[in-house]
């Protein structure tokens, strides 16, 4: 029971904002939404992460609707090194110790020059 | 610089063969996980781990069992390799923190002949 669910595929002009979007209807209160990267034959990035309010950091915007059902990570820039495969995650906390990322199947991102 | 290393970046095996693949991260966080990636199907957990000698089945546990006796060393083992479980192997870990990140090592290619 996927707990993400993004396109498979999209492409973006370099110099363009690449806006990637995610579905998570399910999310509960208190689960975070996180956005990972991954270059061919590396292990995933972390890029950002965020609970209800938007977020920006030096890589990414995160946006979050009201609702929380659905994000977009936003690429303000994309350059060629920002090709690779983007996993919206579920981050569920279990009991008080622990915690479980759930991984989508991903987007990738192709940016053209 | 925090790090998350497994032993084998790549490994060939035969059926039947046991195999053991290691982890280690030196940033004393108390989750660890064991993933495995294989196209199209973005990345599955196998098992975690939240503690020392805690461990908890993931999404698809058949044919592995992990060990983790120090807190740092979380071991995934393959008693019986098949062909079906020629994949890339990735491990990861987190802090309990609510919202810790995910690191990552940077991968073990398994394949079984």
């Amino acid at each position: 029971d996927a707990k993400t669910t993004q396109p498979p595929s999209m492409d973006c002009a370099e110099g363009r904002a690449a806006n990637l979007p995610c579905n998570h209807s399910t999310i509960s209160g208190n689960e975070y939404v996180y956005w990972y990267r991954q270059i061919h034959s590396q292990g995933p990035q972390y890029i950002i992460h965020g609970l209800k309010n938007n977020e920006t950091n030096e890589m990414a915007s995160l946006i979050i609707t009201e609702d929380r059902k659905s994000s977009t990570l936003i690429l303000p820039h994309a350059t060629l090194r920002d090709t690779a495969v983007y996993y919206c995650i579920v981050r569920v906390l279990i009991g008080n110790t622990g915690n479980q990322f759930y991984f989508g199947t991903g987007t990738s991102l192709t940016v053209i020059p | 610089d925090v790090k998350v290393t497994q032993s084998s970046r790549y490994l060939v095996k035969r059926t039947g063969e046991k195999v053991f693949l290691e982890c280690v991260q030196d940033m004393d966080h108390e989750n660890m996980f064991w993933y495995r990636q294989d196209p199209g199907l973005g990345l599955r957990l196998i098992y975690f781990s939240y503690d020392v000698k805690m461990k908890e089945k993931g999404d698809i546990p058949e044919g592995y069992s992990v060990s983790r006796e120090k807190k740092e060393r979380f071991s995934l083992i393959l008693e019986s390799a098949s062909t079906n479980q020629t994949s890339m192997y990735l491990c990861a870990s987190s802090s309990r923190l609510r919202t810790g990140e995910l690191f990552f090592g940077e991968g073990s290619r398994l394949t079984v002949l």
